[in-house]
Parts: C-alpha cells; structure tokens; sequence
C-alpha cells in the first residue's frame, strides 16, 4: 500500500485478555519498528526487525509483549494477559533501509492503534 | 538511557510569527532528526542533520546540528495555521542505526 497500515485503529478490551496488534508496512521497506507513545509524550522504542529477524526488543516491557514479522512484511505485535498500564498507542514504522548501513533516520509511522485496556 | 529533552514544551503564538525550539540530550548525537506530528497522526520526518554545527533549510524550517553535539535547535518562520502540531526531535541509539531516542515534544498552537 501507500502507507503503513495499522489494524485495528482502536482495540477495547478487558484486563487479562489477549491482543494482537497488526502492522503492514510499505511495500519493500526492509525494517519494522513498533513503537509506543502515551498522550502527549514522544514515541518509546519496543522492538525493530530487519526482513524477518527480530534485530532488537530491548524495549519490550516484560515478558507479556511479544513481536513477530514471519515472512518479513507483516507483523503482529501481541500482548498477553493485558493490564491497564498497556493502555496506550502503538504506533508501526517502517524504513527503506537497515541498521548496519548510513541511513536517513527517516521513519514511516501508521495511524497507530489505540489500546484501551479496561 | 539517553534522554532528550525539549524547551519549551508549549507554545501559543500568532499567525505570522517566529518560532524557536530546541532540543538537549544528556549525551552526544551524531544525527539530529526532527519530527512533526499532527493530530491523530503518525510522526513525519521534517528535517535531519548529520553534522554537528550543519545548518539545514526546508522551506520555512530551518534546523542546526549544535557544535557540542548535544543540542539542536529548529526554527519556523512566518508561522502558518497548519504548522500546529508538536515537534519531536529524535536521534538513533548510534550512528547509522534507526533505532531512534525521541524528545519530549514542543506542542504550536497558533491563536487566531
């Protein structure tokens, strides 16, 4: 597509369920990003891929949050046994280019997903 | 961790004027990107610099790479009623890395 495409835009859900959180990025661009941003605050880096390897989920948050990208296109973030403090935007990027290489920095961010975890 | 900090956090202007923003980090960068990022959107990468004391023009913007590397500053001129948003400015973890720091955001708000 044109852009990166986040689904779904908006997720309610209740404490203790499980969310899948799915990013398809531009057409061909080599990295992912996810990343989170609360309101009125900077995005938070969580994890990166590079084609279909997780380069990096240093910015995990616990054990609960989970990152996959199997076919280096798609990626589903997924969040198990939500609690309210994951309540939050998640935001997807995506990148022409991978780490390793002078880059422009540029990042292509989604629409985001709303989670609101009640 | 690297932190960026952002001054100031909010500003109310008028249409037409000048603005002026920036950005400090605890430790040093070897890019400065900045991002604007309107309302229910994603961040959009406006300007990015890559050596320190650099000064980059886009249209109105104007965006300089401080000399100790831990600053940068960004500039507006002629404010525009779309030029409401907030300003992130960001930085990779390291050079060439895209794995990026992002600021604590200055808020523009233009009063009619």
């Amino acid at each position: 597509g044109a852009g990166v495409s986040q689904s779904p835009r908006y997720k309610v859900t209740k404490r203790g369920q499980d969310v899948a959180l799915r990013c398809d990025p531009i057409s061909g661009h080599v990295s992912l990003y996810w990343y989170r941003q609360a309101l009125g605050q900077g995005p938070e880096f969580l994890t990166y891929f590079n084609y279909e390897a997780q380069q990096d989920k240093s910015g995990l948050p616990n054990d609960r949050f989970s990152a996959e990208r199997p076919e280096g296109s798609i990626s589903t973030l997924t969040i198990q046994r939500t609690e309210q403090r994951d309540s939050a935007m998640y935001r997807c990027a995506s990148s022409p280019s991978w780490s390793g290489r002078v880059s422009t920095g540029e990042l292509f961010f989604g629409e985001g997903s709303r989670l609101t975890v009640l | 961790g690297q932190q960026l900090n952002q001054s100031p956090q909010s500003m109310f202007i008028q249409e037409g004027e000048d603005v002026s923003m920036n950005c400090t980090s605890s430790s040093i960068f070897n890019t400065w990107l900045w991002y604007k990022q309107d309302p229910g959107e994603g961040p959009v990468l406006l300007i990015a610099l890559y050596k320190a004391g650099e000064l980059t023009s886009n249209g109105r913007l104007t965006a300089q790479f401080g000399i100790t590397r831990k600053d940068s500053f960004l500039n507006i001129s002629a404010s525009i009623p779309s030029d409401v948003g907030i300003y992130f400015c960001a930085g990779p973890y390291y050079f060439g890395n895209e794995k990026l720091t992002f600021g604590t955001g200055t808020r523009l708000t233009i009063i009619p």
